[in-house]
């Protein structure tokens, strides 16, 4: 079955470095998400990507976040200059088609921290 | 105050019993998921719906529009069932989500 992957597993930084956070996608899907949830938090919104272009970002998503889609696969998540409050579960999810009328399929998730 | 509630926030079930985990909205919606994470983090989506009711094994949803409500149910829970459950509502492209409910199913 179709799965949406990420890489790494556990990353490590320290405050003030860039990350770079990998997902592929289902091979189909065509829009493309990233979330994080705090550890003991609900899940958050942080952007939405469709046809090359961010459809919606969330007030989170400020100028230290930026999302790629270098190649036909991946889907990259950039924090430019980590912070503490960064460290969290970094979940992408893709669906074939708009929410309104499509489950969303979610990756394993990559867990930043922030020293 | 949150736009997607749910209760209750845990909930503790012996094995075998009918369970419900309540959701209610504040705001106009396209549709509602339901998503289950387990403890190592993973989240699966269960179920979309926009109107009346889905089933899937011994899940069941079922969606008011009118009430801004939708609930979750559990027929003959079972230990393998213990997880968080989520509710979170489509707004535009995104998903606000709920805080979720722990479900523990002992055996």
């Amino acid at each position: 079955e179709p799965e949406v992957t990420q890489t790494p597993s556990h990353q490590v930084t320290q405050m003030g470095q860039e990350v770079i956070l990998r997902c592929v996608p289902i091979s189909n899907h065509l829009y493309f998400y990233w979330y994080r949830q705090i550890l003991g938090q609900k899940v958050e919104f942080l952007v939405s990507f469709y046809n090359n272009e961010i459809s919606e970002k969330s007030e989170i998503f400020d100028d230290q976040f930026s999302v790629e889609r270098p190649d036909g696969s991946n889907f990259t998540l950039k924090i430019r200059s980590t912070k503490l409050e960064d460290s969290a579960m970094y979940f992408c999810a893709s669906s074939e088609g708009t929410l309104s009328y499509n489950e969303q399929f979610f990756g394993p998730g990559t867990r930043l921290t922030v020293l | 105050k949150n736009e997607v509630e749910q209760s209750p926030q845990n909930l503790t079930a012996q094995e075998g019993e009918f369970i419900t985990i309540n959701c209610s909205y504040s705001v106009g919606i396209s549709a509602l998921h339901w998503l289950q994470q387990h403890p190592g983090g993973g989240i699966v989506s269960l179920f979309m719906l926009s109107s009346g009711k889905k089933k899937h094994g011994r899940l069941i949803a079922t969606i008011n529009i009118q009430e801004k409500h939708s609930s979750l149910h559990v027929t003959a829970s079972h230990p393998r069932d213990s997880a968080v459950y989520i509710c979170a509502v489509t707004r535009g492209s995104r998903l606000t989500f709920g805080e979720g409910t722990q479900l523990t199913v002992n055996p």
